[in-house]
């Protein structure tokens, strides 16, 4: 089946600076992904959904000066942290649908932030 | 998207099979039913959708009620490996559409 793959799968990193996490798919081109947000013991909360060549639709209550998307090619899409704070530690992980399949969303790894 | 109603969790012996419920009863006509599941730390796997008819793959059988107002995710023959969360999320298969997950029910299979 379709794979996505996202980089890193875990960084730790100090208060206040910017980490990048990309998400690729790698066997299919994907004109939207989705990014998602996982704190211990609950369930996934969508962020945003990532649009190629377009402005990111964010979810309500998610600040989009804060978490940069960036969706420049059909296969990559990233989320930037920016100043990261203790409280942005989480999972995120990023989803795709292949472009000419309205079937199954194919999800990443997921990537581990820990803000020291 | 229509809310979904599962039990929080579920235990399952290793061998039987394992039968989770789903209550979707504001579900629309051309909304489909999907389950995925989330083993700890890892991104969710797509396991089987269907939108009227029972649908059966490598994974697992999907069973929906006639009216259409819940499901059953069926395991044959439960593993240890099993042991995750289960969400059934309801969903207009479209491109653009996004997948809103619920909290899902935590299955354990136990030896």
């Amino acid at each position: 089946g379709a794979v996505v793959s996202q980089h890193p799968s875990w960084v730790i990193c100090k208060s206040g600076t910017s980490v990048k996490i990309e998400c690729r798919s790698l066997d299919f081109q994907a004109t939207t992904m989705f990014w998602y947000r996982q704190f211990p013991k609950q369930s996934l909360m969508l962020m945003a959904t990532s649009n190629e060549g377009s402005k990111a639709t964010y979810e309500q209550g998610v600040e989009k000066d804060k978490f940069l998307i960036n969706h420049a090619s059909l296969t990559l899409s990233t989320l930037t942290v920016t100043s990261a704070h203790p409280e942005d530690s989480s999972f995120y992980i990023c989803s795709a649908r292949e472009l000419l399949n309205t079937g199954e969303l194919f999800f990443g790894e997921g990537s581990r932030l820990t803000v020291l | 998207d229509a809310k979904t109603t599962q039990p929080p969790s579920m235990d399952c012996a290793e061998g039987r099979a394992a039968n989770l419920p789903c209550n979707h009863s504001t579900i629309s006509g051309n909304e489909y039913v999907y389950w995925y599941r989330q083993i700890h730390s890892q991104g969710p796997q797509y396991i089987i959708h269907g939108l009227k008819n029972n649908e059966t793959n490598e994974m697992a059988s999907l069973i929906i009620t006639e009216d259409r107002k819940s499901s059953t995710l069926i395991l044959p023959h439960a593993t240890l490996r099993d042991t995750a969360v289960y969400y059934c999320i309801v969903m207009l298969m479209e491109y653009g559409n996004k997948l809103v997950f619920g909290a899902g029910t935590i299955l354990r299979v136990k030896s």
